[in-house]
């Protein structure tokens, strides 16, 4: 079956923009997460949603990220006014169940931001 | 909140031989402990996980032991081939809350 899809693959945005990166899980998948990857650097976890909820939103880097998912399905990771420190892989993620309670997380290609 | 570290940043061993990435962690309420591998131009992609309820996984070469009481665990992974040459992230995690990755091993098996 269909894999995590991400959209777009490249987003490239100037400074002061609001981009919006879409995460379409695998179907069924009730937990999805959001990671970072800035270039050559580790992971960075974000935010993750149980259901439609998120119940831990302190991951975000700063108020100008924010994130929803809607009907147990796609979810929006939105950056507004972005800066060039935002430039970065963001990655998708989903499983069945949440990870630390069984489930097996697959990971989407990600969306590669570059702020100009 | 959690800190994770990882060690060593990098490894290369002999192909057939085997390897170990050590991660310390800090926060003792932390209960979830994945690993990722991450090739080289690819996403991450989990390869064996561990819950604070047991002191050892295996999964056919790679297997993964924790000590909580010291706070660490480590990925052993036997009789390597030049396909496992990636980097590897462990992490550590309460339930989804802090959720903290480790720096990261740059591991080269060498034919």
């Amino acid at each position: 079956g269909a894999g995590v899809s991400q959209s777009p693959s490249n987003k490239v945005t100037e400074k002061g923009k609001d981009v919006e990166l879409r995460c379409d899980p695998i179907s069924g998948h009730t937990a999805l997460y959001w990671y970072r990857q800035r270039l050559g650097q580790g992971l960075e976890f974000l935010i993750y949603f149980q259901g439609n909820s998120a119940p831990d939103k302190s991951g975000l880097p700063s108020d100008r990220f924010s994130a929803e998912r809607t009907g147990e399905s796609v979810s929006t990771l939105t950056i507004q006014r972005t800066q060039q420190e935002d430039s970065a892989v963001y990655l998708c993620a989903s499983s069945l169940v949440s990870a630390w309670s069984g489930g097996e997380q697959f990971f989407g290609p990600g969306t590669r931001l570059t702020v100009l | 909140g959690e800190n994770v570290e990882q060690h060593p940043s990098t490894l290369s061993v002999q192909e057939g031989d085997s390897a170990v990435i050590k991660c310390t962690y800090s926060d003792s309420a932390s209960n979830y402990f994945p690993w990722y591998k991450q090739e080289l131009g690819k996403g991450p992609q989990l390869i064996i996980d561990i819950r604070s309820n047991v002191g050892e996984k295996k999964d056919q070469r790679i297997a993964v032991t924790l000590n909580k009481t010291a706070k660490h665990f480590s990925l052993h992974i036997t009789e390597t081939q030049p396909e496992d040459s990636a980097v590897y992230f462990c992490a550590a995690t309460n339930y989804g809350q802090n959720f903290v990755f480790g720096p990261g091993t740059r591991l080269s098996v060498l034919p």
